[in-house]
């Protein structure tokens, strides 16, 4: 993948845990960040766009953020139900092409 | 109510070619970008290509450069994603989705086995 993030992370309910999303550079046209949340065997569903924009019903808990070449998603108050893999995306306005990171697998221990 | 609605599982021979639907319903179809991305069994998103659906226009990974093809009907306001020359590898979940601040609504999910 043309982004990197961790291949999993975890953490217990009630703490904070955040996922990093590397590669994201201005010199490859990359100007925004999107995070996405999926379940296993659903369709992915936007949590946060623009870097740090909540997509609608998505809950404060969660929050984005970027700094240089990397981008972060931070939940916090786990809770069960945010068990799911998160997946990292931007735009080249160079070439007009996506990119995703490989993913990451959240376990609410 | 927005909805990305996609034809149904496929299995297809290496060699063949696939053609999924996406059918748009609850906006104006023509107003969004509409993109195609996948998902191998276990693996990550891969980004395939967009189309736009009041134009036509259409852009694609070089991964897929000459077997992807995009298209719309704007009558019916569905789009279509024709892959050919299918490999074991293109065994996946074939998504739509429209892009307006990020990918905000997406389909189902149409399987794709290629055996």
């Amino acid at each position: 993948s043309a982004l990197t993030q961790p291949a999993s992370v975890s953490g217990s309910p009630g703490q904070s845990i955040t996922i990093s999303c590397t590669g994201i550079s201005d010199a490859d046209g990359y100007k925004s960040v999107y995070w996405y949340q999926q379940h296993p065997g659903k369709a992915p569903k936007l949590i946060i766009y623009h870097v740090s924009n909540r997509a609608s019903g998505v809950s404060i808990r969660f929050a984005g953020s970027k700094s240089g070449n990397t981008a972060s998603l931070t939940i916090s108050g786990l809770q069960a139900e945010d068990e799911a893999d998160y997946f990292c995306n931007a735009y080249s306005t160079t070439n007009m092409h996506v990119v995703f990171g490989g993913g990451t697998k959240l376990t609410v221990l | 109510q927005v909805h990305l609605l996609q034809s149904g599982t496929e299995v297809k021979r290496p060699g063949a070619s696939v053609n999924i639907s996406c059918k748009a319903s609850g906006y104006t179809f023509t107003r969004y970008y509409i993109n195609w991305v996948r998902q191998a069994p276990g693996q990550g998103l891969e980004w395939m290509g967009i189309i736009g659906p009041g134009d036509g226009s259409t852009s694609h990974a070089q991964k897929f450069q000459g077997r992807v093809s995009m298209t719309r009907d704007v009558s019916t306001s569905t789009v279509y994603m024709e892959l050919s020359s299918l490999r074991f590898e293109d065994t996946a979940v074939y998504y739509c989705t429209r892009e307006t601040d990020g990918f905000d609504v997406w389909g189902q999910g149409t399987v794709v086995t290629v055996s």
